[in-house]
This record gives structure tokens, C-alpha cells and sequence, in this order.
């Protein structure tokens, strides 16, 4: 069945540093992707999102590469601060008719130290 | 500005009691989904609304049942409460369906059981 996973549960990274969090997902046909931050006690927030139709996309201090060959996403925040301290899901838009479903991944927090 | 906005944040309730979640939001969307987040996991669709249309995900037990009585206005009813409910609740909404757009959640309402 669709499922989308993390490779790590866990990450630190130091104060200033790239961090890369990776994702796999198994549906070749998905064609929608969102990265989720989400801080303890609140709800996920949206960070940045792609169409199977790109294979990189840019924001502020964020970048989410796609690669469809290996059904691989991955998201880059650069220069990583303490205030991105946070679980990060990644979620892939279900193929079933007449539904927005979401299937999300594990999650993998990261923990930024000084 | 919150819009999407869960009340109340936190709600205890007994083994057994009758208790209702409700979710508003002002962003006049079409769907709206109620989601179970247990601690450590990835947050999982219970069902969702497009406009009045109500979809369950088959997995949902029949505890579980929701109400929409407008588009700015959703409930979570679940009706005898176990312990296995204590969870974190997470409202979300879209635009509309396939709108290749992300889904905007609410903070949650944190749910214990006694």
C-alpha cells in the first residue's frame, strides 16, 4: 500500500549548520508533496510543498528536492537555528478519488544545538 | 492571525463521557478534516468534510462521528471516550479538493481521559 517514510527519527545538527531530512515514499503516481514543521503543543505547519512536475523548489532557507526516480524528498534548511527545533513530516496527497487524504511520514525531530 | 482556530486546547474528560471538539476557521474553505495524533506519531485522518459531503476513513472507529453544521464550523463527537482516545486532535482545511494547495491546521485540542 501508499506509505511514506524517514530514514531518521532523530537529528542534531549544531548552531549554523545545512540540515537534510530525508524522506522515501512508495507511490511512483503521487504527485503532490509537503514538508510539515511542528512544534511541541501546536499544529504542523506548512513549510514548502512540490509537484511531482519539479524536481527542486526554493523558499526562504528551505529547499525540497524531489527525486521521482528513487521516490526520494528531501528538505535542506540551511543555516539552521535553534527556533527550527521541531518534528518534521513529510506528506504525500493520496490517489483516492474525491480526497485530499494525506498520507504522512514518520517524522524526524531535530534538535539544533549551540 | 489563527484561522484556524480549535477550542478548547486542552479538555479532559471522563472514561465513558460524551465530549465535543470544535473547530471554526476563517478561511472560508471547503473541506475540513479531523485528524488523531498520538504522542511520537504522524498525525491520522479520521474523516473529512467536502462542503456537506461527510467521508470516514474506513479504519475510524464508530466512536468517532463529526458535524458541519456551516462551512466556518466543524465538530469532533466522540461518544464514550476510552483510554486509547487520549490523543492530540488536529483540525485542518483546503480549499477545495486536489487543489494542489497544503492543508492549514489548527494548533489541536489536547484530549486526556481519566
Amino acid at each position: 500500500g501508499e506509505s511514506v517514510g524517514l530514514h531518521l527519527p532523530t537529528l542534531s545538527v549544531q548552531e549554523g549548520d545545512n540540515s537534510i531530512i530525508n524522506c522515501a515514499y512508495s507511490n511512483s503516481a503521487s504527485d503532490y508533496f509537503i514538508w510539515y514543521k511542528q512544534e511541541s503543543g501546536k499544529g504542523p505547519q506548512f513549510i514548502i510543498d512540490i509537484r511531482s512536475n519539479m524536481d527542486k523548489r526554493q523558499g526562504q532557507r528551505v529547499t525540497v528536492l524531489l527525486n521521482k526516480t528513487v521516490k526520494h524528498l528531501s528538505l535542506q534548511i540551511a543555516a539552521t537555528q535553534p527556533g527550527d527545533s521541531a518534528v518534521y513530516f513529510c506528506a504525500e496527497r493520496g490517489l483516492e478519488e474525491n480526497t485530499d487524504k494525506l498520507i504522512f511520514g514518520t517524522g524526524t525531530r531535530l534538535q539544533v544545538f549551540p | 492571525d489563527a484561522m484556524v482556530i480549535q477550542n478548547p486546547r486542552y479538555q479532559v474528560t471522563q472514561f465513558g463521557k460524551p465530549v465535543t471538539l470544535s473547530c471554526s476557521q476563517t478561511l472560508n474553505h471547503n473541506v475540513m478534516y479531523w485528524y488523531q495524533q498520538k504522542s511520537s506519531q504522524a498525525p491520522k485522518l479520521l474523516f473529512h468534510y467536502y462542503d456537506k459531503d461527510f467521508n470516514n476513513e474506513a479504519d475510524t472507529p464508530d466512536n468517532f462521528q463529526s458535524r458541519r453544521p456551516n462551512t466556518s464550523f466543524c465538530f469532533l463527537d466522540i461518544r464514550s471516550p476510552g483510554l486509547g482516545d487520549a490523543a492530540m486532535y488536529l483540525c485542518a482545511t483546503s480549499p477545495r479538493l486536489y487543489s494542489n494547495q497544503p492543508q492549514h491546521f489548527g494548533d489541536g485540542t489536547r484530549l486526556s481521559i481519566l
